[in-house]
């Protein structure tokens, strides 16, 4: 089955530190991954996504992914964490379905970032 | 980017009742789908809402609970029927943007937080 996994519920990082949600994903053919994120009572907005080219994609807010294909990876990174980062974080992927196509959402990672 | 209006924002329904959520679009889409999301936990797809013709439903969702419309490029509406207390969740509207340089990114509405007593 095609899926998405975010291996962590919970990450705390000290604020000016780097910080790295994980993300590993199963799919057949060549994976489309995006990386979603909720801040509290608010809808989910669009952070970055892969297609194709450059494995690191830079996104908003400083976010950036890396896509490793041998590790079946794509790990949502920032240099330098803001406490301002503390959100929902989610992962997903892009898989054909039925002839069109749908988006399956990984378990989601909430990040802390401490003062 | 889309921009996504759902209506009502949230609401209170009594068990048995049935509610229409609404999703507005302000450019046409072609894939809109419906996502149902507890508080703090991750996304479900209920169904792919296709113009013109029937809804794909995801396993576990079925037509006469979750009808879904989709009259047209731009709206499309489910309705929530015969609602027990296990239907209180988020409702997410979501669509794909099909523009050049934001090809296959989802956008979101802001959901409609429905309660059922």
């Amino acid at each position: 089955a095609q899926s998405v996994a975010q291996p962590e519920d919970q990450v705390n990082v000290a604020e000016g530190n780097p910080l790295t949600v994980k993300c590993t994903y199963s799919v057949s053919g060549n994976p489309y991954l995006f990386w979603y994120v909720q801040y509290p009572n608010r809808g989910l907005q669009f952070l970055l996504k892969y297609i194709t080219g450059d494995n690191l994609v830079k996104g908003s807010y400083g976010f950036e992914a890396e896509f490793n294909k041998s590790q079946t990876s794509f790990h949502l990174k920032k240099p330098s964490a803001l406490v301002s980062d503390s959100a929902l974080y989610f992962c997903a992927v892009r898989v054909r379905a039925s002839g069109t196509y749908k988006y399956i959402f990984g378990t989601g990672t909430r990040l802390k970032v401490l003062a | 980017s889309a921009v996504i209006s759902q209506k009502p924002s949230r609401d209170i329904c009594q068990r048995g009742t049935s509610l229409t959520i609404q999703c507005q679009v302000d450019s046409q889409v072609t894939m809109m789908f419906w996502y149902r999301q507890q508080p703090g936990q991750s996304l479900t797809l209920i169904a792919t809402a296709n113009q013109g013709s029937e809804a794909t439903y995801e396993s576990g969702f079925v037509i006469d609970k979750f009808p879904i419309s989709r009259p047209n490029l731009t709206f499309s509406t489910l309705t929530v029927s015969n609602m027990s207390p296990e239907d209180s969740s988020i409702y997410l509207c979501s669509v794909v943007a099909g523009q050049s340089g934001r090809l296959y990114e989802q956008y979101f509405g802001p959901g409609t937080r429905l309660t059922v007593t």
